[in-house]
């Protein structure tokens, strides 16, 4: 699976938008654009996903370059809860076992 | 409903014993993993299992042995535990739908004395 770097932290303020990047410039066209995150003393949890389209559902959207060599997730009104580690992970779906290859993410603090 | 749940959920031991972890899945997966999480935060895959193939990251002792009774069930036994066996593990599970969205457990805090 092709590498991903994000930042190692951010810090955003409660109801405000967040836009968490992250950079995939060896992605192949078989690669899809996968988040998870990690809260607190938790196991990691899906967020969303996609391959060439922006993608919304009910937790973030994900906006996806034309390129495809980079993305980011937005989380439109963070909330206290949204602090987590958040991942972003190339899978490729032509993969026997679909493993997802975690890196080191983005530590995202949320202040009141 | 819990979908993926682990037991325990802390594990306290000594070196040289033997110990397992439970994982259960709810959601009718074929496919089922564990991974590590060490002390550094870093998020290891140790296999990945259907109920055809065992793949083994080739990183992983083989005092680590994962065993599947049933489609829903994969625990993890591991021999003669050493100290830096100490992490947290997760349990995940995969169908064929949604993309390859992979369902994580609770996590079991495993500490090595």
């Amino acid at each position: 699976d092709a590498k991903t770097t994000q930042p190692n932290s951010m810090e955003s303020n409660e109801e405000e938008p967040v836009h968490l990047p992250c950079n995939h410039s060896t992605i192949s066209g078989t690669d899809y654009i996968h988040w998870y995150r990690q809260l607190p003393s938790q196991g990691p949890e899906y967020v969303i996903h996609g391959l060439t389209s922006n993608v919304n559902n009910r937790m973030a959207s994900l906006a996806i370059a034309e390129d495809r060599k980079s993305s980011t997730l937005i989380l439109h009104r963070a909330t206290l809860r949204d602090a987590a580690v958040y991942y972003c992970i190339l899978r490729s779906h032509g993969g026997s076992q679909g493993n997802l290859i975690f890196g080191k993410g983005t530590k995202l603090s949320v202040k009141p | 409903d819990t979908a993926v749940s682990q037991t325990p959920k802390y594990l306290v031991t000594q070196m040289g014993n033997d110990k397992s972890i439970k994982c259960e899945q709810n959601l009718g997966h074929d496919t089922m993993y564990w991974y590590k999480q060490d002390s550094k935060k870093f998020l290891k895959i140790m296999f990945s299992y259907n109920n055809k193939e065992l793949i083994i990251n080739e990183t992983v002792p083989n005092r680590f042995s994962p065993k599947s009774p049933d489609k829903a069930h994969l625990n993890l036994h591991i021999n003669s535990l050493e100290l830096g066996d100490s992490a947290v593990y997760f349990c995940a599970s995969r169908g064929l739908a949604g993309g390859g969205t992979q369902y994580f457990g609770p996590g079991t805090r495993l500490l090595v004395l």
